[in-house]
């Protein structure tokens, strides 16, 4: 198995700039999650996913953070406009049902903004 | 609502001493509890997993056990190696199978092991 697959490992951009981060999860998975970790607020989830329908996006920031899942091998994370604030490690992780729940994470997203 | 809480870090220690990191919950039901760890620059990786009351999950020398009556999930390694400096995670999800995957994590402890 290859994982959970995330792209870039690392963006740096400016202020205002369009970010959008990439995920593939493990194939077979029915559910898909997006986590953003800083060091003031720690793990935080963003946005699940279940047979690519979004079931909980209460962690989204603001309406400047989107992602979508058109097809069980894809999900992306929009920033738009991006900001300093926003800078952070986004993890994508995914799970299958009736597995206790054990989530398989990528390797992260390290964004900078400047 | 459901919540985790970890001792705060960084816990240091020398090489092959025993390590303990305490976390606790808050939950409906009968969560299942697990261990995650952060090693520099990687996702989490789930170290191991205790799905009911009073099992020991265990992985790599680290052991876990379920305790319902002290709400506890404490994290313990009797011979600690430098290789196991890392960011330690607890976490709990009360709705296994069908009705949902989310875990709630605590905050992380990070594990520093000196030669």
């Amino acid at each position: 198995d290859a994982g959970v697959i995330q792209s870039p490992r690392h963006e740096v951009t400016e202020m205002g700039q369009e970010v959008t981060l990439r995920c593939k999860p493990i194939s077979g998975h029915d559910y898909l999650f997006w986590y953003r970790q800083t060091m003031m607020r720690g793990l935080e989830l963003l946005i699940y996913f279940n047979n690519n329908v979004p079931i909980d996006d209460s962690g989204m920031p603001e309406d400047r953070f989107s992602a979508k899942m058109p097809n069980a091998s894809f999900s992306n994370l929009k920033i738009q406009p991006s900001e300093p604030r926003d800078s952070a490690v986004y993890f994508c992780a995914s799970s299958r049902m009736g597995s206790y729940n054990e989530q398989f994470f990528g390797p992260g997203t390290r964004l900078t903004v400047l | 609502g459901n919540s985790v809480t970890q001792m705060e870090g960084p816990v240091t220690l020398s090489e092959e001493a025993f390590l303990t990191i305490n976390c606790t919950y808050t939950a409906t039901g009968y969560p299942s509890l697990f261990w995650y760890v952060q090693y520099p620059g990687e996702g989490l990786q789930l170290l191991l997993k205790a799905t009911k009351a009073d099992d020991k999950g265990s992985n790599k020398g680290f052991e876990a056990t379920y305790r319902k009556e002290t709400t506890s999930f404490h994290l313990e390694k009797g011979s600690v190696q430098v290789s196991d400096s890392a960011v330690y995670f607890c976490a709990l999800s009360d709705r296994p199978g069908n009705a949902g995957n989310m875990l709630t994590f605590g905050g992380g402890t990070r594990l520093m092991v000196k030669p």
